[in-house]
C-alpha cells in the first residue's frame, strides 16, 4: 500500500530535550515536505526536498533541522524544543516531473500526523 | 507573493442541505489549486484539484468546485451533505513552475442531523 509514514504519532516531552520524528515515503517520490498544523493558523511549511541531499527552508523553519540522506526517509529534527513548538506536525510526499523540477501536479500525500507537546 | 484566504473558519450546516466553502487566491501568475479535505485524527487527502481545462472540477463523494479567474475564487460545493462530511477542508495554490503548495487557514464544516 502506498503510504506515507511518521512516528512517532504522539510525544510529549520537555523543553531542551532533542527529538527526532521520522518520516518515510513507499512511493519512489522525489519531494517530501514538513508542514506543522496549528488552529487558525492553516498548514505551515518547515522544510522541503526536492531530492536526495537537497533540502530548503520553508516558512518557519527555526527551531528545526531535516536532512535527506535517502529518498525514502526525511526525518524531522528538533535540536532543543521549546514549548511554541507544540504543534501537530504532517509529512508529505509528491512525485516531481520534467527536468525543470516542477512538481508533478502539486498533489502531495501526506502521513496522518504527529502531534507533540513540549512542556 | 501568493496567499490562499478562507474566510469561513467554521460552517455549521444540517444534514442534506447545500453547502459552500469559498476560497480565494491571490496570483498574477497562473496557478493550480486544490481542496485538500481532513478527517479527525487523520492526515489530509486530496478531494479535488484544477490544473487547466473545465473550470468546473469534480471530485471524490460528491464535492466539486468552479474555478473563477475574473473573481479569483475556487469554491467547494456539495449539493446534499452527509454527517460523514464533517472534516476540515483546505484551499491550496500552487503557482506553476514553483515549488510551493500555500494553503488557507481552513474551514471546519460541521453536519448536524
Amino acid at each position: 500500500e502506498a503510504q506515507v509514514t511518521q512516528n512517532p504519532r504522539y510525544l510529549i516531552t520537555v523543553t531542551g530535550k532533542k527529538l527526532t520524528v521520522t518520516c518515510s515515503q513507499n512511493m519512489n517520490h522525489e519531494y517530501m515536505s514538513w508542514y506543522r498544523q496549528d488552529p487558525g493558523l492553516g498548514l505551515r511549511q518547515i522544510y522541503y526536498s526536492m531530492n536526495v541531499e537537497v533540502t530548503d527552508k520553508g516558512d518557519v523553519p527555526e527551531g528545526y533541522k531535516v536532512s535527506r540522506k535517502e529518498k525514502r526517509n526525511f526525518p524531522l529534527i528538533l535540536e532543543s524544543p521549546s514549548p511554541n513548538q507544540t504543534s501537530l506536525y504532517f509529512c508529505a510526499s509528491s512525485p516531481m516531473a520534467g527536468l525543470a523540477g516542477v512538481l508533478n501536479t502539486g498533489e502531495l500525500f501526506f502521513g496522518e500526523g504527529s502531534r507533540l507537546t513540549v512542556l | 507573493a501568493q496567499s490562499v484566504t478562507q474566510l469561513d473558519s467554521q460552517v455549521p450546516v444540517f444534514e442534506e442541505a447545500p453547502v459552500e466553502l469559498r476560497c480565494n487566491y491571490s496570483s498574477s501568475v497562473s496557478v493550480y489549486l486544490f481542496w485538500y479535505v481532513q478527517y479527525p485524527n487523520q492526515g489530509l487527502q486530496l478531494l479535488l484539484k484544477y490544473l487547466s481545462g473545465s473550470t468546473l472540477v469534480k471530485g471524490i463523494n460528491g464535492f466539486e468546485a468552479e474555478f473563477n479567474k475574473s473573481q479569483t475564487s475556487f469554491h467547494l460545493r456539495k449539493p446534499s451533505v452527509h454527517i460523514s462530511d464533517t472534516a476540515e477542508y483546505f484551499c491550496a495554490a500552487m503557482n506553476t513552475g514553483f515549488q510551493k503548495l500555500v494553503f488557507g487557514t481552513g474551514t471546519r464544516l460541521l453536519v448536524s442531523p
